[in-house]
């Protein structure tokens, strides 16, 4: 089956500094890639959507400076947070899908950010 | 209110049991349905695809009454390693919607 390759999965950093997370799909041409966001005990809350070669679209609330995304490839997507604060700790999951509709969803395994 | 609701749980069932889980959306123009497992800190699995005709597989059945805008979950002959959170997802044009969840514990 299709693989999503998400890395690192844990990440320890201190406040202000920017963390880059990255998504590739291993096996497969991913035209979306989704991010999310997911706080404990709660349900992953989509961030925003990358096509290849176009700007994200963020979801309201979002802030598109502070979680810059880039989707330069079929194959890769990247979220960097930017000067990252306490409140910013996550859990961050990157899903894929090749063919614009949402119907199989591929995930990556994660990152859990802690910012100190 | 939240366009996909589900129980949070948690639900504590003993080994063997059956359990039913439930979800309800609230766009009628949402198209397709699933549920999906988690375990802590990992990311969501496909557990199965939701239709109106339902769908077994194995101990689990999925069920989708569109009319009531409800989907449902049951697991039989619990086993421990069903320990899990179950998450209601909904797609709806090209927005895939989670449900908060439904927190599984099965104890022996």
């Amino acid at each position: 089956g299709a693989v999503v390759s998400q890395h690192p999965s844990w990440v320890i950093c201190k406040s202000g500094t920017s963390v880059k997370i990255e998504c590739r799909s291993l096996d497969f041409q991913a035209t979306t890639m989704f991010w999310y966001r997911q706080f404990p005990k709660q349900s992953l809350m989509l961030m925003a959507t990358s096509n290849e070669g176009s700007k994200a679209t963020y979801e309201q609330g979002v802030e598109k400076d502070k979680f810059l995304i880039n989707h330069a490839s079929l194959t890769l997507s990247t979220l960097t947070v930017t000067s990252a604060h306490p409140e910013d700790s996550s859990f961050y999951i990157c899903s894929a899908t090749d063919g614009g509709q949402a119907e199989k969803l591929f995930f990556g395994s994660g990152t859990q950010l802690s910012v100190l | 209110r939240k366009e996909v609701e589900q129980d949070p749980g948690p639900f504590n069932v003993p080994e063997g049991a059956t359990v039913a889980f439930n979800c309800t959306y609230s766009n009628s123009a949402s198209q397709s349905f699933f549920w999906y497992r988690q375990d802590c800190r990992k990311e969501p699995k496909l557990l199965m695809s939701v239709y109106s005709s339902g769908n077994e597989d194995g101990r689990f059945t999925a069920q989708l009454n569109r009319a009531s805008q409800y989907i449902s979950l049951l697991i039989r002959d619990s086993k421990l390693s069903d320990s899990a959170t179950y998450l209601c997802v909904v797609i709806r044009g090209f927005k895939t919607i989670f449900g908060a969840g439904t927190r599984l514990f099965v104890k022996a």
